[in-house]
């Protein structure tokens, strides 16, 4: 089945303990994002990467970092949570269409709900 | 850059009943794809329904239609004969079409209730 993975699926941390969030797609896309969503504000891209060892900050990358190392994986790492970050966060995955490419659907995990105190 | 409104933050409809769902966007590309998801309350984005900005004529999959009107910069859902399922929050989203990775960029959410 293809699917987007993320864990943990929820996540209670204190201020400052390092953490780190997986991402794991079995479609072998290209391109992957993370997101997070926060009431009121919708969903905003933290980064994304076109393929492997290329990323790029999205919108709001202050206090996350990433890395692809491989295609299927795509961490999210928080090196010093503070309380702002308690959000959910979603992984993505899309594949550049050939014929389209603007059906390049992105397939999202199923949310990694984060509480920093 | 790139920006999505969605006015209405609750909507509510009757069973059987149809609704449309607000969303115009701005941006300076030329080329650019418009996306609605679905986000059911146990929390997972379910992809709806694609325009492309070049497409002529308006996207439809089952019973989601897009009303795309690319000179009023609007990308309006039109959910028909409702049902209780589709109780949701519902998100309108863009992206361009050449660079950008893939972002995605999202309205703050339209959430739907269908009464019986």
């Amino acid at each position: 089945e293809a699917q987007v993975t993320q864990n943990p699926r929820y996540l209670i941390t204190v201020t400052g303990k390092k953490l780190t969030v997986t991402c794991s797609q079995n479609m072998n896309h290209e391109y992957m994002s993370w997101y997070r969503q926060d009431p009121g504000l919708g969903l905003r891209q933290i980064y994304y990467s076109m393929n492997v060892e290329v990323t790029d900050k999205g919108d709001v990358p202050e206090g996350y970092k990433v890395s692809r190392k491989e295609k299927r994986n795509f961490p999210l790492i928080l090196e010093s949570p503070s309380p702002n970050q308690t959000s959910l966060y979603f992984c993505a995955s899309s594949q550049p269409g050939v014929l389209r490419p603007s059906t390049d659907t992105q397939y999202f995990g199923p949310g990694t709900r984060l509480t920093v105190l | 850059a790139q920006k999505i409104t969605q006015t209405q933050p609750g909507m509510f409809v009757q069973e059987k009943e149809a609704v449309t769902l607000d969303c115009t966007y701005d941006t300076s590309d030329q080329s650019y794809g418009l996306f609605w998801y679905k986000q059911p309350s146990s929390g997972e984005m379910i992809f709806l329904i694609y325009q492309g900005s070049y497409d002529e004529q308006n996207a439809t999959e089952g019973r989601y239609s897009l009303n795309f009107q690319k000179a009023r910069k609007s990308a309006n859902l039109v959910i028909s004969a409702s049902q209780l399922g589709d109780s949701a929050m519902y998100f309108c989203a863009m992206r361009p079409l050449t660079g950008g990775g893939n972002k995605l960029t999202f309205g703050t959410g339209t959430q739907l209730k269908v009464e019986l």
